[in-house]
């Protein structure tokens, strides 16, 4: 059973602080791993994604895969209000279109 | 270019009714699929099809449930005599062919949140 594991939270998180995100998985052939945030009552929106070690940079949040010790993170620099949401994890399967979901972890960035 | 589209955004049923939940993938996109969520929970897979085509519905209950995606018009989650358990977010989601490139990933409509009385 392929599996994507993630801390539910809530994670907090002091504005201006460097939010850390993680996420593990069982499937080793994985190669492609994504990050999407949801608001509460919103539906889930891409963020980042990668597919080599190593980290990716857009902005503010870094991405970084490790694929020999299977995990995947996601930082979060200078936290921001807006930044509190849910954080999904997502990788995809060998079959090459399945998402293998995470439950989520719910970061909460206070004032 | 627009994005997934899905109606209705809310609907309410009583129980025993049908419900009937439709999306549109983005432009461009030949492939489908729905996620339920319920409140405080994660996403759970349903069902994943292509144009007249279900490749995958490991996720759909085996009873009340079924899926479509004709040759024409939208893609379309039936829920039949629906029981108070149905209630929670259903969302679709669509991606491109997937010969393009393994980078490719889905993209979300915004939901339909299904409330049974």
């Amino acid at each position: 059973q392929k599996e994507v594991e993630q801390n539910s939270g809530p994670l907090s998180v002091p504005e201006g602080a460097i939010a850390s995100l993680n996420c593990t998985y069982s499937d080793r052939g994985s190669q492609s791993f994504f990050w999407y945030r949801q608001y509460s009552g919103k539906s889930p929106e891409l963020i980042m994604s990668i597919y080599s070690n190593g980290d990716k940079e857009d902005g503010r949040f870094t991405a970084q895969l490790n694929k020999a010790s299977q995990y995947v993170s996601l930082l979060i620099r200078d936290s921001q209000p807006s930044d509190s949401a849910t954080y999904l994890c997502a990788v995809r399967g060998d079959s090459n279109y399945q998402l293998i979901w995470g439950a989520g972890t719910k970061l909460i960035i206070k004032p | 270019n627009a994005g997934v589209m899905q109606n209705p955004r809310h609907l309410v049923r009583r129980r025993g009714q049908e419900a009937r939940l439709r999306c549109s993938p983005m432009k461009g996109h030949s492939h489908v699929y729905w996620y339920r969520q319920l409140p405080e929970e994660g996403l759970k897979f349903m069902v994943y099809l292509q144009k007249e085509n279900i490749i995958d519905e490991s996720g759909m209950p085996k009873e009340r449930f079924s899926a479509e995606f004709p040759k024409e018009g939208p893609s379309i989650l039936r829920i039949q005599q629906v029981v108070r358990g149905d209630s929670a977010a259903y969302f679709c989601a669509s991606s491109p062919l997937l010969l393009a490139s393994s980078e490719e990933t889905q993209y979300f409509g915004p939901g339909t949140r299904l409330l049974v009385l």
